[in-house]
């Protein structure tokens, strides 16, 4: 089955750097990768998301890029800001079934 | 809509007891999900259901029961609650696919804890 490696588990910057956390998975039948942000005591929501016809998507101050030779894909925050402080997810699916790396707890330091 | 719903949002448990988690989704979505979220181990998916009547097993199914008799519902049975089911339960469903992935909606997650 598919297995998605995420790095890294923490990481703290201070406001206004830019972070970028990165996946990698297994399974070239992928072909959908969402990003997920958690925050505290809160339900995982998508924030962006990238296609395998696709090699870079962005939304204001988030990108994601995809390598499909490569098999990674990664979330770029650019200006971070103390409220993009959670923890993010991100995920390769195929068909139905979503894998989920473990997680990226960003903290944004004011 | 009312998107993705379970209950309950809290429930302690005495080891041995059983229950159900509920979750119902008004979108019309074919695929639900169960997931478990424990500290640094990511979301895990329990058991998923692609159709009414149509159940399958996730990575982690061991000690629970799912069914699908609806489209709209699917819930998650603990048959014999442990310490180690204490976690935050997520269901999910997802709109059809047409081959490729698309969109989770998660619930607002129930705690539970088995004492």
């Amino acid at each position: 089955g598919e297995n998605v490696e995420q790095h890294p588990s923490t990481l703290s910057v201070q406001e206004g750097d830019s972070a970028v956390i990165k996946c990698t998975y297994s399974d070239s039948a992928s072909n959908y990768f969402p990003w997920y942000k958690q925050e505290l005591g809160k339900r995982p929501q998508l924030i962006i998301d990238i296609r395998s016809n696709v090699g870079e998507k962005k939304d204001q101050r988030i990108a994601v890029t995809l390598n499909k030779t490569a098999k990674h894909f990664s979330l770029h925050i650019t200006e971070t800001q103390p409220e993009d402080s959670a923890v993010y997810f991100c995920a390769a699916v195929q068909g139905y079934i979503p894998t989920f790396g473990r997680g990226t707890s960003l903290i944004v330091h004011p | 809509n009312a998107g993705v719903t379970q209950t309950p949002k809290f429930q302690v448990l005495k080891t041995g007891q059983s229950m159900t988690l509920q979750c119902a989704q008004d979108m019309n979505h074919e695929y639900m999900s169960w997931y478990r979220q424990d500290p640094g181990m990511g979301l895990r998916l329990i058991h998923y259901s692609v159709g009414a009547g149509i159940t399958d097993q996730g990575e982690v199914p061991n000690g629970y029961n799912v069914s699908r008799s609806t489209t709209e519902d699917f819930p998650l049975r603990l048959l014999s609650a442990a310490p180690s089911q204490t976690s935050v339960y997520f269901c999910a469903s997802s709109p059809p696919t047409g081959g490729n992935g698309n969109t989770i909606y998660f619930g607002e997650g129930s705690w539970l804890t088995v004492v």
